[in-house]
């Protein structure tokens, strides 16, 4: 079955410190990936997206995600987190429709 | 741009009644989607329109659930009647295209069954 996992539901990390935010799926056949944000009380937001070409995708907010395709994994991460970044993240692959990982909250403390 | 609008932003009703959820999309945007996220979730599709024809409803309980796009434009979500595990926040997006088109979500209705 086509399933998307995000095996750690939150991750708390100080102000300024690396974060990085796993994602991966099951797959044998190209897809495209992407990361969604959702802040609280708000709609989900696209972070970045991986369709093709350079398999290093970055955002305008300094979060990147790798494309490996050999271990089925878009991992998120960021080098410095602000404490505007605490939100909860969605890893969503497209099996011919959206499927998304179960979130992983991100808790940035100062 | 306006974004996505959905309404009501909350509902509490008992279980056995009905409900409606109304979302109105980009201006522009083909292509709309429905999906139930469950508490502790990801988003789950319900169902997706291709302007007012469905592309896919194979994940909706179509025994209680029902949706329609008339003339392509707003769309409108049912539940008749509503069971406790239909608690959850409904989410609206729509996109120009399918797939590799970035999809654009509205800030949610969260229902609760009681």
């Amino acid at each position: 079955a086509q399933s998307v996992t995000q095996l750690d539901s939150q991750v708390p990390v100080f102000e300024e410190a690396p974060v990085e935010l796993r994602c991966n799926y099951s797959s044998s056949v190209s897809v495209y990936l992407f990361w969604y944000v959702q802040y609280p009380n708000q709609g989900l937001q696209l972070l970045l997206k991986y369709l093709s070409g350079s398999t290093l995708v970055e955002s305008i907010n300094g979060f990147e995600a790798e494309f490996n395709k050999s271990q089925t994994s878009f991992h998120l991460r960021k080098p410095s987190v602000h404490i505007s970044d605490t939100a909860e993240y969605f890893c969503a692959v497209d099996f011919q429709k959206l499927v998304f990982g179960t979130g992983t909250r991100l808790l940035v403390s100062p | 741009e306006a974004g996505v609008a959905q309404s009501p932003r909350y509902k509490i009703i008992e279980k056995r009644q009905s409900v409606a959820f109304w979302c109105n999309p980009i201006s522009g945007h083909a292509t709309l989607y429905w999906y139930q996220q469950i508490l502790g979730q990801g988003p789950k599709l319900l169902i997706q329109f291709q302007n007012n024809g469905v592309v896919d409803d194979s994940q909706l309980p179509k025994d209680r659930f029902s949706a329609e796009r008339l003339k392509g434009v707003d769309s409108t979500l049912k539940i008749q009647p509503a069971k406790l595990e239909d608690s959850a926040v409904y989410l609206c997006a729509s996109s120009l295209g399918g797939g590799a088109h970035e999809q654009y979500f509205g800030p949610g209705t969260r229902l609760t069954v009681t």
